[in-house]
């Protein structure tokens, strides 16, 4: 299965952007690079997710290198609302999506 | 209306017995499934099924039984409960395609006494 690495934890003061690293190194040039996120005690919900090209929306932003070995999920204005742990997961044949740790983002106010 | 509601959101029972989650999802999607997320948070997929059709059964022991009766529900049922089956079940769904999202249940909190 194509891996993703994560920081198991990150800090960030409220109303500063975070960048969220991934690394996938062994990513395919189909896996399209989702990212999703679990408040506390609640299911994973999406973020975003993009192929090539860096992607934008009302969430959050993705900035995926040149080589695809890589990804940043960055969150522009971090709120008390987006502490959570933060998936990066590689989506391809099957329809599977595969979860690794994750990064548990803390945001300080 | 909830996109994929599970019930019961609370789950207590003794060992050896068994029990059932239900799943439901108002979305139309054709992909179902059911990931187990244990004590360390950890989330493993367990089942996926497409169009009423297993195409996932991860290693996950044959006391759980996956059944779907049809595109909108995936159940799932536990036998002969063990204390390492305590954990949180999500169901999930997505339309096919690999640029799809996937939609979370709010999880079932099982506990096995």
């Amino acid at each position: 299965d194509a891996k993703t690495t994560q920081p198991n934890s990150m800090e960030s003061n409220e109303e500063e952007p975070v960048h969220l690293p991934c690394n996938h190194s062994t990513i395919s040039g189909t896996d399209y690079i989702h990212w999703y996120r679990q408040l506390p005690s609640q299911g994973p919900e999406y973020v975003i997710h993009g192929l090539t090209s860096n992607v934008n929306n009302r969430m959050a932003s993705l900035a995926i290198a040149e080589d695809r070995k890589s990804s940043t999920l960055i969150l522009h204005r971090a709120t008390l609302r987006d502490a959570a742990v933060y998936y990066c997961i590689l989506r391809y044949t099957g329809n599977q999506f595969y979860f690794g740790t994750g990064t548990s983002l803390t945001v300080i106010p | 209306d909830t996109a994929v509601s599970q019930t019961p959101k609370y789950l207590v029972t003794q060992m050896g017995n068994d029990k059932s989650i239900k799943c439901e999802q108002n979305l139309g999607h054709d992909t179902m499934y059911w990931y187990k997320q244990d004590s360390k948070k950890f989330l493993k997929i367990m089942f996926s099924y497409n169009n009423k059709e297993l195409i996932i059964n991860e290693t996950v022991p044959n006391r759980f039984s996956p059944k779907s009766p049809d595109k909108a529900h995936l159940n799932l049922h536990i036998n002969s409960l063990e204390l390492g089956d305590s954990a949180v079940y999500f169901c999930a769904s997505s339309q096919e395609g690999w640029q799809t999202e996937a939609f979370f249940g709010q999880g079932t909190r099982l506990t096995v006494v």
